[in-house]
C-alpha cells in the first residue's frame, strides 16, 4: 500500500522560505508529485520529481530522495496568496489506471 | 487554456436520494477520474475510467456509485441512496495519454451535501 505522511500545519512570513515535507512507506511509484489547494478550490499541479533531486520552477523547488523515502516542497519569496493546503501525491507502479494517491495535506499560512 | 468543467458546483440532496455529478474532461484527454475530499481531509482517489470502461476503483466505490461517458464528452459520477457520510467535495480529473509526468487535470469540484 501507500502512506504518504505531511505536517498538518505550517506558518511562515511573507518574503520567507518554508519547506513542507513528504514522508512515505510505499512499495514503489513512479514520482512524487506535488499539488496547491486554496480554500474551496480544486488541486492544481506545481511540481514533479521523477527521478532523486530537486527540480525548480520559479518560486517553488521539490526534492525526492528515493533511499531516505522522503521528499520536499520548497517555497521561497513566500506570498499571501501562497497561503493554500499543499499535497504530495504519487502514482503507485504496477498500476496502469495511473490514479494519484495523496497524502495527507499540509496547510500553509502566510504571515504578513 | 482547456479546463476540466463541473456541474453543479453544489448539491443538496436528502438522505437515500440519487444524485448525479457532472463533468466534461479536457477534449483529447484519455483517462478520466473521480476523487473524494471529506471537509479538511486529504484527496481521495474513487475510480478511474479508460476506453470507455472502469480500469480501476477504491473501496470507497461500492455498489452505490457508477460512472458514465455517456456522449464521449460528459463523465458523470451517480450516486444511487446518498448516505450522510457521502457528503464531501467531488473532483473530476482527467490526464493525457502516456505522458512523462503524473499531472492530473482537476475540475473545481461539486460540493455535495446529504441532509
Amino acid at each position: 500500500g501507500q502512506s504518504l505522511e505531511q505536517p498538518s500545519e505550517v506558518t511562515a512570513v511573507e518574503g520567507a522560505i518554508v519547506q513542507i515535507n513528504c514522508t512515505y512507506q510505499t512499495s514503489g511509484f513512479y514520482g512524487l508529485s506535488w499539488y496547491q489547494q486554496h480554500d474551496g478550490g480544486a488541486p492544481t499541479f506545481l511540481s514533479y520529481n521523477a527521478l532523486d533531486g530537486l527540480e525548480e520552477t520559479g518560486r517553488f523547488s521539490s526534492f525526492l530522495s528515493r533511499s531516505d523515502s522522503y521528499g520536499y516542497l520548497l517555497l521561497q519569496e513566500l506570498q499571501m496568496k501562497d497561503s493554500a493546503s499543499y499535497f504530495c501525491a504519487v502514482r503507485p507502479r504496477m498500476d496502469s489506471s495511473y490514479k494519484l494517491i495523496f497524502g495527507s495535506g499540509t496547510r500553509l499560512l502566510v504571515r504578513p | 487554456e482547456p479546463e476540466v468543467t463541473q456541474t453543479p458546483s453544489h448539491q443538496v440532496t436528502q438522505m437515500g436520494q440519487e444524485v448525479i455529478l457532472r463533468c466534461v474532461p479536457i477534449s483529447n484527454h484519455l483517462y478520466f477520474y473521480w476523487y473524494r475530499q471529506i471537509l479538511g481531509q486529504k484527496v481521495e482517489f474513487l475510480v478511474s475510467f479508460y476506453n470507455n470502461e472502469i480500469s480501476e476503483k477504491s473501496e470507497i466505490f461500492d455498489d452505490q456509485f457508477s460512472v458514465e461517458r455517456p456522449d464521449g464528452s460528459n463523465f458523470t459520477l451517480k450516486i444511487r441512496s446518498t448516505k450522510l457520510e457521502d457528503s464531501a467535495m467531488y473532483f473530476c480529473a482527467s490526464r493525457p495519454g502516456t505522458g512523462d509526468t503524473d499531472t492530473q487535470y482537476f475540475g473545481p469540484g461539486t460540493r455535495l451535501t446529504v441532509l
